[in-house]
């Protein structure tokens, strides 16, 4: 079975600091991982992915995320937050071959002034 | 190139009642999912389609719900009877090719349901 831990369900953070957002997986098989984006009524949005290719993920709008095996963990960074990275932003594991995405339950990210 | 669409972006309607939710996925994409996504929570896969098959339907109530994507392109979800509990976005997701645990899915805007 996989799944995925997101803690906080809630992260403010001031314009200019750094963002963490934590996820931590359980696969027992090499995990494919996943963070997507959601703006207030819209869809979800590929930030980046992990396959195992390299183990620092740059994703778009300067997110990045760094596997670690040993730790069980995948989290999303970002040097300097902007006013527009507030959102929700979720972890997702696929472990299997049916592309079938595991969700954690979010992480909603407040950007102040 | 376009993204998924979906229609209609809000729906509300009275428990009892009938609802149905489309989709139009990504021109060329095999692979057609449905979630379902209740307030505070990650979105949980309804169904999946490869093509016009079904390949997962685990976690779809099949007492109420039902779901089809006739000549594997468009897709529709029905809930009959709605209950209250069935209040959520349903999104409706879709990605090239099928079997690859890393294959990239794209997102719709959602249907946002509210069952009174």
């Amino acid at each position: 079975a996989q799944s995925v831990t997101q803690l906080g369900s809630h992260v403010s953070v001031s314009e200019g600091a750094l963002v963490l957002l934590r996820c931590n997986y359980s696969s027992s098989v090499p995990p494919y991982l996943f963070w997507y984006v959601q703006y207030p009524n819209q869809g979800l949005q590929l930030l980046l992915k992990y396959t195992s290719a390299a183990t620092l993920v740059k994703g778009i709008n300067g997110f990045e995320a760094e596997f670690k095996k040993s730790e069980t963990s995948f989290h999303l960074t970002k040097p300097s937050a902007h006013m527009s990275d507030a959102a929700e932003y979720f972890c997702a594991v696929n472990t299997g071959t049916a592309s079938k995405l595991t969700f954690g339950t979010g992480t909603r990210l407040q950007v102040t002034l | 190139e376009a993204g998924v669409a979906q229609s209609p972006r809000y729906k509300i309607i009275e428990k009892r009642q009938s609802v149905a939710f489309w989709c139009n996925p990504i021109s060329g994409h095999a692979t057609l999912y449905w979630y379902q996504q209740i307030l505070g929570q990650g979105p949980k896969l309804l169904i999946q389609f490869q093509n016009n098959g079904v390949v997962d339907d685990s976690q779809l109530p099949k007492d109420r719900f039902s779901a089809e994507r006739l000549k594997g392109v468009d897709s529709t979800l029905k809930i009959q009877p709605a209950k209250l509990e069935d209040s959520a976005v349903y999104l409706c997701a879709s990605s090239l090719a099928f079997g690859y645990s890393q294959e990239t899915q794209y997102f719709g805007p959602g249907t946002r349901l509210l069952v009174l």
